[in-house]
């Protein structure tokens, strides 16, 4: 079965501009959530969904970063100006129903902020 | 409230030498807990998931843990490393409806 798919792979664009990243959760889980990684802080929780509504968006860094689920089977991440500080992976990854089942992970968008 | 803690940063082992990495838990209701493996840029992959069912629980690649309630432990455990287990692994504790939370992750390095 095909798993959760994130859009783009890599990305590089300037400070400033304007960057969504995309996120297809595996068909039929109803939990979704946003990730960043990087060498200094580790992997960080930025914000989960269940059923396509936010429940916790405390680790969203600042005002410049929003999220959406307009539907169950596709998410946005969007970074509105970007910053160098931002550049990271990004991952996105679904669960099924049941707070104790496992969460399933895209490959990442890797970002770069120059 | 609940932690996860893996209590080495970096594991280096020969190949075909047995693998263990430690994790240790703290939760206040019966817990889930998992072993997650990130290759390089790739996302991370599940290994195994322990549900309150049988305490030693076997996963992909060889790899096994098991559960200690009276140590708060799940070490990850394989008998013979091989060149591919070379990655980064992640314990993860989810527990009583509270944020899944991840460990800060163990670096195996695996030498010929």
């Amino acid at each position: 079965d095909a798993g959760v798919i994130q859009s783009p792979r890599h990305e590089v664009t300037e400070m400033g501009q304007e960057v969504t990243l995309r996120c297809k959760p595996i068909s039929g889980h109803n939990s979704l959530f946003w990730y960043r990684q990087t060498m200094m802080r580790g992997l960080e929780l930025l914000i989960y969904f269940n059923n396509n509504v936010p429940i916790d968006d405390s680790g969203m860094p600042e005002d410049r970063f929003s999220a959406k689920m307009p539907n169950a089977s596709f998410s946005t991440l969007k970074i509105q100006p970007s910053e160098p500080r931002d550049s990271a992976v990004y991952f996105c990854a679904s669960r099924p129903l049941g707070e104790n089942q496992p969460q399933h992970f895209g490959d990442g968008t890797r970002l770069s902020i120059l | 409230a609940q932690s996860v803690t893996q209590l080495d940063s970096h594991v280096s082992v020969s190949e075909g030498t047995p693998v263990l990495l430690r994790c240790n838990y703290s939760s206040s209701y019966s817990p889930s807990l998992f072993w997650y493996v990130q290759h390089p840029n790739k996302g991370l992959q599940l290994l195994l998931k322990y549900t309150s069912a049988a305490t030693l629980v076997k996963g992909i690649n060889g790899f096994e843990a098991e559960f200690k309630k009276s140590e708060t432990s799940f070490h990850l455990t394989k008998p013979s490393a091989h060149m591919s287990d070379a990655a980064e692994y992640f314990c993860v504790v989810s527990a009583g409806g509270f944020k899944t939370i991840f460990g800060a992750g163990t670096r195996l390095f695996v030498k010929a």
